[in-house]
């Protein structure tokens, strides 16, 4: 499976401000994805990131607040924008399985851990 | 919209004893999946199940996939400390029209083992 890493792994950040988030992957990957997961909640999807094209975002999210960019098959990055204490979660980039038998399986970087004043 | 849910939310364990979390699916599935996420850590993929009725073994885990394919649990015999975690499930949901497979996550189970 792919090795994905996340940077920062965890901020504070002031209400107001932006923070972008980078998703790196060793290997070239179709489907990338962005989640947000709040404290001892589940995984909520935000946007699967297409490569050349805007991001796909789910219900509830908007392209203002989370503007996602995927330049290319290795790299994706979220902006949380004009952030506010509601958004001091965990962000998660996953991507999908590398086979067709676990192409719709996903795996996970170790997340960003945003904690808002 | 489509819910997946998980029960209990949370289950204290002595070591050694068996533990089991369900999932229930508002809709009908195309596979289940289960993940385990570490306290502080990620969810990693742990096992994929496809076909009704199916039931996959992985050393003291055992995965069920119901015959109407909308419920999957997972068994866990004799707990170690090192099973402690949160246990999603996820659900793989065909969209028609073209539109791109829905995964949903489950709420969670949340396992504590006492040594």
């Amino acid at each position: 499976s792919a090795v994905i890493s996340q940077k920062p792994s965890r901020d504070i950040c002031q209400r107001g401000t932006s923070l972008t988030i980078q998703c790196q992957v060793d290997s070239q990957v179709t489907m990338m994805f962005w989640y947000r997961q709040q404290p001892g909640q589940s995984l909520t999807l935000i946007a699967t990131a297409n490569q050349g094209s805007e991001a796909t975002y789910e219900s509830g999210f908007v392209i203002d607040k989370f503007p996602i960019s995927r330049p290319n098959l290795t790299f994706s990055t979220l902006t949380v924008s004009n952030m506010s204490p509601e958004d001091s979660s965990i962000y998660l980039c996953s991507v999908a399985g590398d086979t067709t038998l676990l192409q719709e399986t996903q795996y996970f970087g170790p997340g960003t851990r945003l904690l808002v004043l | 919209g489509q819910q997946v849910m998980q029960i209990p939310q949370y289950q204290h364990v002595q070591e050694g004893e068996d533990f089991t979390t369900y999932c229930n699916s508002s809709t009908t599935l195309s596979n289940i999946q289960w993940y385990k996420q570490r306290p502080g850590g990620h969810p990693v993929f742990l096992i994929q199940l496809v076909k009704s009725g199916e039931v996959k073994k992985q050393k003291r885990l055992t995965f069920q996939f119901g015959e109407a394919k909308k419920n999957s649990s997972l068994h866990i015999t004799a707990t170690q400390t090192t099973d402690v975690g949160t246990y999603f499930c996820a659900g793989l949901i065909s969209l028609k029209g073209g539109a791109t497979n829905k995964l949903i996550f489950g709420t969670g189970t949340l396992l504590a083992v006492q040594p």
